[in-house]
């Protein structure tokens, strides 16, 4: 079973860069899919982008000047860094294992404020 | 870019049928996927390709999708089936997953 552990600073000041890891254990990297969705208190999941393995990416083009999703495939982790972040994007941090079309296995989350 | 329409909240008596809809243009054609996301913990997915059962889904959940609208149905509503429900689709056109606005599902 695929187990997913979201991890990163949780105070963020604005016009910084957000950085998140994610380590996948059970499971490989190399070969998945693995997607970041992002959930501001109180609203809706909006999906950020995946990336395949530790190559090929695909961004939310809401967000895509912004972001980079990275795989490691040593340390068998994903991670994802978002520039020039405001408050707009405080939020909770999933990471998921993606079954290309769909998210099959979910992080916990990690919540990260912009202030 | 490609919407999908949910209502913000449904409300059902334990025992009864809960019905979730999700309205989107031409959403028949698409294959449909839906998240039980319990109050302070992460989505989990309880419908995959329109009417499949991960391993561990109960039965009593059961999904369909034709038309412009996509239904999950919670046959026999438990007070722990209360939660908010999403539903996503892919766009293939820019290869994006597109959330619903999410349904929040109340047992009365």
């Amino acid at each position: 079973q695929v187990h997913l552990q979201e991890s990163g600073p949780r105070l963020v000041k604005p016009s910084e860069t957000l950085s998140l890891t994610c380590v996948v254990s059970g499971g490989s990297v190399h070969n998945n899919y693995w997607s970041w969705i992002r959930q501001p208190p109180g609203k809706g999941l909006e999906w950020i982008g995946y990336i395949y393995g530790s190559g090929s990416t695909t961004y939310n083009p809401t967000l895509r000047s912004r972001v980079t999703i990275s795989g490691d495939t040593s340390k068998n982790q994903v991670s994802l860094k978002m520039s020039s972040v405001t408050a707009a994007d405080t939020a909770v941090y999933y990471c998921a294992k993606t079954n290309y079309y769909y998210m099959d296995v979910w992080g916990k989350g990690t919540t990260v404020a912009v202030s | 870019s490609y919407v999908l329409t949910q209502p913000p909240s449904v409300s059902v008596a334990p025992g009864q049928t809960a019905r979730i809809t999700c309205g989107g243009d031409n959403i028949g054609s698409k294959s449909l996927y839906w998240y039980q996301q319990k109050s302070g913990q992460a989505p989990v997915l309880v419908i995959y390709d329109d009417r499949d059962r991960p391993s561990g889904i109960p039965e009593r959940f059961s999904g369909s999708n034709s038309g412009n609208t996509a239904t999950l149905t919670i046959s026999r509503v438990e007070a722990g089936d209360e939660a908010d429900y999403y539903c996503q689709v892919w766009h293939g056109a820019t290869d994006l997953r597109v959330f619903g606005g999410g349904t929040k599902l109340t047992v009365l």
